[in-house]
């Protein structure tokens, strides 16, 4: 069974540009949820999707967003990228009636 | 707010030598999951544990829950250098998102 799949894996951006990041979750995981990791903060949640609807979301800007197709799969978008955006960008998927996320292997983003 | 203190922050330990890991909270949880994630990767699930007091072990990492299931340990026996890395506690916080530890960075030297 396939994990989780991260695209890019690595992406370089110029501040002020926009950025898409990609998530497929594991088969018949529905749930898909989105962390930013810098080793200042740790890990910090951005927001969970659930069947196309966002269930949660943390305490990041509006320049933040996501959203979930049909398919489970996920994206997320960052506007206006500040060199502060720079950090490990996690996916994790859980199925419906398991507690455990697992992870993709992120997308490390670099804001120059 | 839910929190979990790791300690210690960092370990940095000869190859052969044993350690243990904490994961602390004043709250309780009904399981609580431990990840290890090394550089540029994401974390890997280890084991969850459920019930007060139980004991899990796989291989030479014994996973252990609080009797009142506030806490958590991680023992490593015989550490080696593959054991390196960051591993994280977390809880799942009832509202659709996970809830991670502060981390503990173990360097095991060959």
């Amino acid at each position: 069974k396939a994990g989780v799949t991260q695209t890019p894996r690595y992406l370089i951006k110029t501040r002020g540009q926009q950025v898409t990041l990609s998530c497929s979750p594991i088969s018949g995981h529905r749930s898909v949820s989105w962390y930013q990791q810098t080793p200042g903060q740790g890990l910090q949640f951005l927001f969970e999707y659930f069947s196309e609807t966002q269930r949660n979301k943390g305490n990041f800007p509006g320049r933040f967003s996501g959203r979930q197709f049909s398919n489970s799969r996920s994206e997320m978008n960052v506007s206006t990228l500040e060199l502060g955006d720079s950090a490990l960008y996690l996916c994790a998927t859980r199925g419906q009636l398991n507690t455990e996320a697992f992870f993709g292997q992120g997308t490390r983003l670099t804001v120059v | 707010t839910q929190l979990l203190e790791q300690s210690p922050q960092f370990l940095s330990i000869q190859e052969g030598e044993n350690l243990t890991v904490y994961c602390n909270s004043s709250s309780v949880f009904s399981s609580l999951q431990w990840y290890r994630q090394e550089p540029g990767e994401g974390p890997v699930l280890l084991v969850t544990v459920v019930t007060g007091g139980e004991v899990k072990k796989l291989k030479r990492l014994t996973f252990q829950f609080g009797d009142a299931r506030k806490d958590s340990s991680l023992h490593i026996t015989a550490a080696q250098p593959g054991d390196t890395g960051l591993y994280l506690c977390a809880v799942d916080s009832g509202t659709y998102k996970y809830i991670f530890g502060t981390g503990t960075r173990l360097k095991v030297l060959a």
